[in-house]
């Protein structure tokens, strides 16, 4: 597997409550990805990095934001966290955008009740 | 706008049958093509992608671009095949898109 961690792995958390979810890579790659993967809707790109303090908004950002203040490092904030961003959340690297093979983090598994 | 569209969300065939997975996209431009998996209890990782015309693990998958597809096929399903299967289109300057996925459940 490629160095990538994500935590927590496991949340459970109360609607409107603040959720941060890390991911830390050891790879130096210059891209960093969010995806939530649900049932039915297979992946979606929440956020994307190309580089440090660089973001750019994927198909479903509402309600998300990001944060890169260090290449290893991309945060993902849920500002209020509602009950249909129970989701199971992973994180992708990539090396460039041209190249495109991503590697993948485990996942976190998010409960919001 | 780019998408990808994987008719079937669950597959079923027997141990030892052929096996097509679907994946259908739209894209004006030149597209590169992606099949990830995602074995049980594992991460989603790349299987293989058109340009590089590889077969890995006996699958194999062909960029017809008339029909704008990019099935992903093996002739003898094995068990451990079993999977949750996503084709994925890179165009333009976007990230990757990710189909809904298809579910292989290979039956000894």
């Amino acid at each position: 597997d490629a160095g990538i961690t994500q935590s927590p792995r496991h949340k459970v958390t109360e609607t409107g409550t603040p959720v941060t979810l890390r991911c830390h890579q050891t790879e130096n790659h210059r891209y960093m990805y969010w995806y939530r993967q649900d049932p039915g809707h297979g992946l979606r790109l929440i956020h994307y990095s190309y580089g440090v303090k660089d973001t750019d908004k994927g198909e479903v950002s509402d309600g998300y934001s990001v944060s890169r203040s260090k290449t290893e490092d991309f945060l993902l904030t849920l500002e209020s966290a509602t009950s249909s961003q129970t989701s199971v959340y992973f994180c992708a690297i990539s090396e460039s955008r041209i190249e495109e093979t991503q590697y993948f983090g485990p996942g976190t598994r998010l409960l919001v009740l | 706008a780019q998408r990808v569209t994987q008719p079937e969300k669950l597959l079923s065939v027997f141990k030892g049958a052929p096996v097509e997975l679907k994946c259908n996209y739209s894209y004006s431009g030149s597209p590169e093509l992606f099949w990830y998996v995602q074995y049980s209890r594992q991460r989603l990782q790349l299987l293989l992608r058109h340009i590089s015309r590889e077969s890995i693990k006996g699958f194999t998958a062909d960029l017809n671009k008339g029909e704008t597809s990019f099935h992903l096929k093996k002739p003898f399903a094995q068990e451990e095949d079993s999977a949750m299967y996503y084709c994925a289109l890179l165009s333009g300057n976007t990230p990757l898109v990710f189909g809904k996925g298809t579910r292989l459940s290979v039956i000894a």
